[in-house]
């Protein structure tokens, strides 16, 4: 079975860039998840999609990050414009629904630099 | 608010060793315990959780209602056990989202 996709694997910008990651979830995993992973932290719910659908967001800075899982499979995770302080692993991680929910899967995550 | 706590950023142990990871943990309600793994190179990964109650590559965690703990053991480390532990804790109504400690890198000295 294929596992979570994600890509980039790395990205440097510069502060006040934008930059865009992508993320294929397992087939037929309904639940898709963003998360943040500061150096020397444990990750942080970003937002949360069932299916097509935006279940939990309320960590998301709304101001500069987006996200979005137009067709309830792949999705889009972007910062416009960036800061210093968004360097951190992104991670995706998807999950089966109902009690299967339990277990998130993970991607490799995008090591994103803000220099 | 839910909370993990990881009181140990880095654990040392010789190989044959006991090995424990501690996990604090602060909800209101009945939650449901995890611990990741992430060996070098790797995704994060589900080690085990509470509800199964089975031993996964020789480790064990009970959950410890009184203390809030899910402490994370196994009786004789390994050289492959070495890898970045992350205690999660889930909620059991609402949005149900994971919330993880800041993680114990455990080394195991051959």
């Amino acid at each position: 079975e294929a596992g979570v996709a994600q890509s980039p694997r790395y990205k440097i910008i510069e502060k006040r860039q934008s930059v865009a990651f992508w993320c294929n979830p397992i087939s037929g995993h309904a639940t898709l998840y963003w998360y943040q992973q500061i150096l020397g932290q444990g990750p942080k719910l970003l937002i949360q999609f069932q299916n097509n659908g935006v279940v939990d967001d309320s960590q998301l800075p709304k101001d500069r990050f987006s996200a979005e899982r137009l067709k309830g499979v792949d999705s889009t995770l972007k910062i416009q414009p960036a800061k210093l302080e968004d360097s951190a692993v992104y991670l995706c991680a998807s999950s089966l629904e109902g009690a299967a929910k339990n277990i998130q899967y993970f991607g490799a995550g995008t090591r994103l630099s803000v220099l | 608010a839910q909370r993990v706590t990881q009181p140990e950023k880095l654990l040392s142990v010789f190989k044959g060793a006991p090995v424990e990871l501690k996990c604090n943990y602060s909800y209101s309600g009945s939650p449901e315990l995890f611990w990741y793994v992430q060996y070098s190179r790797q995704r994060l990964q589900l080690l085990l959780r509470h509800i199964s109650r089975e031993s996964i590559k020789g480790f064990t965690a009970d959950l410890n209602k009184g203390e809030t703990s899910f402490h994370l053991k196994k009786p004789f480390a390994q050289e492959e056990d070495s890898a970045m532990y992350y205690c999660a804790l889930r909620a059991n109504f609402g949005n149900e989202k994971l919330t993880f400690g800041t993680g114990t890198r455990l080394t195991i000295i051959p």
